[in-house]
């Protein structure tokens, strides 16, 4: 199947701080892109979907200017954590789903952040 | 999209079938049936879907009742790799946002 890229796979930063995760679509072209967020021992929870060449929606509570997106390609979408905090730690996980309309939703391997 | 429940978690033997149960009573004719898993600190990983038919590929097989309601995705022959979260999604479209209920914990026994 198509693969997903995440960099980094875990970063551990200070508070304040802030982190920017990449996902790439390595061999196929995504036009909608979706990150998660996931808590320990917890579900993943959608935090925004990412569309090529326009803005990302948000789900209710998540906070767009805490965290940006950027899908300006049909191979990248970027996350950044600005002003990271301890309680932004967590685990996230980007998904892209290909224009050549595949049946299915590829994931990415997912990136720990961890705020100190 | 319909809402799915699963058990919280299940045990099986290595080497034998894990049937793994999921409801969806409320989903319409045209949402299709998703099942994915997520090994520990891993990306899910896609396992097979279907819309009505019952369904095999390399890793498993689904079965989807006729009333639709329900359906059972099918390990047939359980290793200790197959220990992870199941997760089954109801979704009209592969492009739409998947929502992940709690899962299906698998624990497969030596």
């Amino acid at each position: 199947g198509a693969v997903v890229s995440q960099h980094p796979s875990w970063v551990i930063c200070k508070s304040g701080t802030s982190v920017k995760i990449e996902c790439r679509s390595l061999d196929f072209q995504a036009t909608t892109m979706f990150w998660y967020r996931q808590f320990p021992k917890q579900s993943l929870m959608l935090m925004a979907t990412s569309n090529e060449g326009s803005k990302a929606t948000y789900e209710q509570g998540v906070e767009k200017d805490k965290f940006l997106i950027n899908h300006a390609s049909l191979t990248l979408s970027t996350l950044t954590v600005t002003s990271a905090h301890p309680e932004d730690s967590s685990f996230y996980i980007c998904s892209a789903w290909g224009v050549m309309g595949e049946n299915e939703q590829f994931f990415g391997p997912g990136t720990r952040l961890t705020v100190l | 999209d319909a809402k799915t429940t699963q058990p919280t978690s299940m045990d099986c033997a290595e080497g034998r079938a894990a049937n793994l149960p999921c409801n969806h009573s409320t989903i319409s004719g045209n949402e299709y049936v998703y099942w994915y898993r997520q090994i520990h600190s891993q990306g899910p990983q896609y396992i097979i879907h279907g819309l009505k038919n019952n369904e095999t590929n390399e890793m498993a097989s689904l079965i989807i009742t006729e009333d639709r309601k329900s359906s059972t995705l099918i390990l047939p022959h359980a290793t200790l790799r197959d220990t992870a979260v199941y997760y089954c999604i109801v979704v009209w479209n592969a492009g739409n946002m998947l929502t992940f209920g709690g899962g299906t914990r698998l624990m497969v026994k030596p």
